[in-house]
């Protein structure tokens, strides 16, 4: 199994652009999450998706940001328009849901909004 | 109150030393309990996990991990670090809901000869 699988892994931007990042989870796995990583606040649930229906997105910063799952394989983040702010590490997770989730992490999009 | 608390954010210590990471953690989170690593650039990976049974709870590159309910605490240990466990460490505990992870903030590990 190639794991989680996060695509850019790096990408520069400039303040007021569309940013997209995308996340293939493992297959099999029911249950997908967006984290963002900062030196401030360190891991943050921004929404979670179970069966492609996304069931808490209270973490979402803002209606600038959105995310969307259209099948079991593949899921968007996208923040429309970016800010400096914004900048950060941005992770996918998927689990099989269970009473106890062990989530296994993608490798990370590494954001810089200029 | 923070949910999961991690009271080092930096702990440096010697090759083959013993070390401690300290974790704790509210009511407001479940005792599903959780120890992850994150190598430099890097995702997280599940070093041990507590869910029932037996408070002391072994995982992978020799650390383990106790959960100890009337602390409230599941701090991670290892008895002789390696320049290679330099990495950063979360502890997290699932929310009450069983839908998702909390973590702390993380403590830094950092191994030198």
């Amino acid at each position: 199994d190639a794991g989680v699988i996060q695509s850019p892994r790096h990408e520069v931007t400039e303040m007021g652009q569309e940013v997209t990042l995308r996340c293939k989870p493992i297959s099999g796995h029911n249950s997908l999450f967006w984290y963002r990583q900062t030196m401030m606040r360190g891991l943050e649930l921004l929404i979670y998706f179970n069966n492609n229906v996304p069931i808490d997105d209270s973490g979402m910063p803002e209606d600038r940001f959105s995310a969307k799952m259209p099948n079991a394989s593949f899921s968007t983040l996208k923040i429309q328009p970016s800010e400096p702010r914004d900048s950060a590490v941005y992770f996918c997770a998927s689990s099989f849901r269970s009473g106890a989730n062990v989530l296994t992490f993608g490798a990370g999009s590494r954001l810089t909004v200029l | 109150a923070q949910s999961v608390t991690q009271l080092d954010s930096q702990v440096p210590v010697f090759e083959e030393a013993p070390v401690e990471l300290r974790c704790n953690y509210s009511s407001s989170v479940s005792v599903y309990l959780f120890w992850y690593v994150q190598y430099p650039n890097q995702g997280l990976q599940l070093l041990l996990k507590y869910l029932s049974g037996s408070t002391l709870v072994k995982g992978i590159n020799g650390f383990e991990a106790e959960f100890n309910k009337s602390q409230t605490s599941f701090h991670l240990r290892k008895p002789s670090v390696h320049i290679s466990d330099t990495a950063e460490y979360f502890c997290a505990a699932m929310n009450q809901a069983g839908t998702a992870l909390i973590f702390g903030k993380g403590t830094t590990l950092s191994v030198s000869s």
